[in-house]
């Protein structure tokens, strides 16, 4: 059974730095292209990054324009471990962040597995 | 950026009724296109892929259509699970977006 375990998430204040974990059980995490998507208190999904199976390759990740440069998307295969690295944190980042696995190993682009989400909050 | 507008925001239906989810897109996504339900307080479900593709698991009763820019869901005979939030999702150009969201609610 795949499991994702979302971790890192709290209060932060505006441009503060927040470090996201997600730990993956139940599939052959390399091989997968794994992706953060947040949702902000009452409002609907919004899709961060992505970072296919093979690593770090600039060639390898994906981010949304909201977040390109403030935020950085990496993994760990040898502890089957996700990452988002947060800085310059503003109040519109104020979400709950999933982390979400992509459906296939070719990287379709949509997602068959969800972690339950950790809600960061970014106030003074 | 390609822009999925869902209509209506809210649908209220009674259980044994079909409903219908729209999805609009402002520029083709050809077949990358796919449905997810969400809960309260629960991550989202993948339903439909591929427009009309079922995901494991999900009943014969939701179903895909559509094509280039123009897609629905539709749920026949709704069960009282069924009353939630859904979401298109285009996944045939970056960045990767979602629309915002129909909330299918009890009548």
């Amino acid at each position: 059974e795949v499991q994702l375990l979302e971790s890192g998430g709290g209060l932060v204040q505006p441009g503060g730095s927040l470090r996201l974990s997600c730990a993956a059980s139940g599939f052959t995490f390399s091989d997968y292209t794994m992706n953060w998507v947040r949702q902000a208190p009452g409002k609907g999904l919004e899709w961060v990054s992505m970072i296919r199976g093979s690593g770090t390759n600039t060639h390898s990740v994906y981010y949304a324009d909201s977040v390109r440069g403030r935020f950085t998307i990496s993994r760990d295969n040898s502890k089957n471990t996700l990452f988002l690295q947060m800085h310059s944190l503003r109040v519109e980042d104020t979400a709950v962040y999933y982390c979400a696995k992509d459906l296939s190993a070719y990287a379709r682009n949509f997602f068959d597995s969800w972690g339950q989400g950790t809600l960061v909050t970014v106030s003074s | 950026e390609v822009v999925l507008t869902q209509s209506p925001a809210t649908l209220s239906l009674s259980p044994g009724e079909r409903g219908t989810v729209s999805c609009r897109a402002s520029q083709s996504v050809v077949n990358h296109l796919a449905w997810y339900q969400q809960k309260p307080g629960q991550a989202p479900r993948l339903l439909i892929s591929d427009i009309s593709n079922r995901a494991t698991g999900i009943p014969a009763r939701f179903s895909g259509s559509g094509s280039g820019t123009d897609f629905t869901l539709t749920i026949s005979n709704l069960e009282p699970e069924d009353f939630a939030v859904y979401y298109c999702q285009q996944y045939g150009n970056w960045p990767l977006t979602f629309g915002g969201g129909t909330n299918v609610e009890i009548k």
